[in-house]
């Protein structure tokens, strides 16, 4: 069965530093997304990608944040200059078209910023 | 704006004892609601989902769901819990529009099971 994948499962980095998250959706799928978990707290949405462009973004997605779609399997997320606080297990999900569907999940990228 | 409360942190059910997971959703239209459940180290799966129709969803893993609208809830239910449903419950609403199909999720629900 066809699998949202995620790498690395945990990536730990320096406050200032960049850091990419990776994933490759569902290879049929049109629609992308991210979404983030602070540890004890609700998963959040971040972003929505689909021809490549972002659909819709929550406040959370600051000029901090930016996705690219840079060939034909991968989808990324990169935080420019990442704060303690983006701490958070990491989603990528992915959906073949909008409106009636379900959003498969990978397993998540658990991000530490020390 | 869409949310979603999960009433119940942690619940703690007997191998075998039925189970119900509580949803309550906060959405002006007709919403369309999932239940994912999240095993430890894994990701978000989906359980079921509701867009139209019966009110009365099936899932899978033995799990069902009725969506009430009157009392805006979408509770999750299993007569005969196995100690392998043990895992974290979301309950999550999503919205079409013309832009993005985001999911708003609850807090979620621990499910422990006793032998």
């Amino acid at each position: 069965e066809p699998e949202v994948t995620q790498t690395p499962s945990h990536q730990v980095t320096q406050m200032g530093q960049e850091v990419i998250l990776r994933c490759v959706p569902i290879s049929n799928h049109l629609y992308f997304y991210w979404y983030r978990q602070i540890l004890g707290q609700k998963v959040e949405f971040l972003v929505s990608f689909y021809n490549n462009e972002i659909s819709e973004k929550s406040e959370i997605f600051d000029d901090q944040f930016s996705v690219e779609r840079p060939d034909g399997s991968n989808f990324t997320l990169k935080i420019r200059s990442t704060k303690l606080e983006d701490s958070a297990m990491y989603f990528c999900a992915s959906s073949p078209r909008l409106g009636y569907n379900e959003q498969f999940f990978g397993p998540g990228t658990r991000l530490t910023v020390l | 704006a869409q949310s979603v409360t999960q009433p119940d942190i942690h619940i703690t059910v007997s191998e075998g004892a039925s189970l119900e997971l509580r949803c309550n959703y906060s959405y002006g239209a007709t919403p369309y609601l999932f239940w994912y459940v999240q095993s430890p180290g894994q990701g978000l799966q989906l359980l079921l989902k509701y867009f139209s129709g019966d009110t009365l969803v099936q899932g899978i893993k033995g799990f069902e769901a009725e969506f009430k609208r009157s009392q805006s809830s979408f509770n999750l239910r299993k007569p005969s819990v196995h100690w392998s449903d043990a895992a974290e419950y979301f309950c999550a609403v999503g919205a079409q529009n013309n832009a993005g199909n985001m999911l708003t999720f609850g807090g979620g629900t621990r499910l422990m099971v006793k032998p």
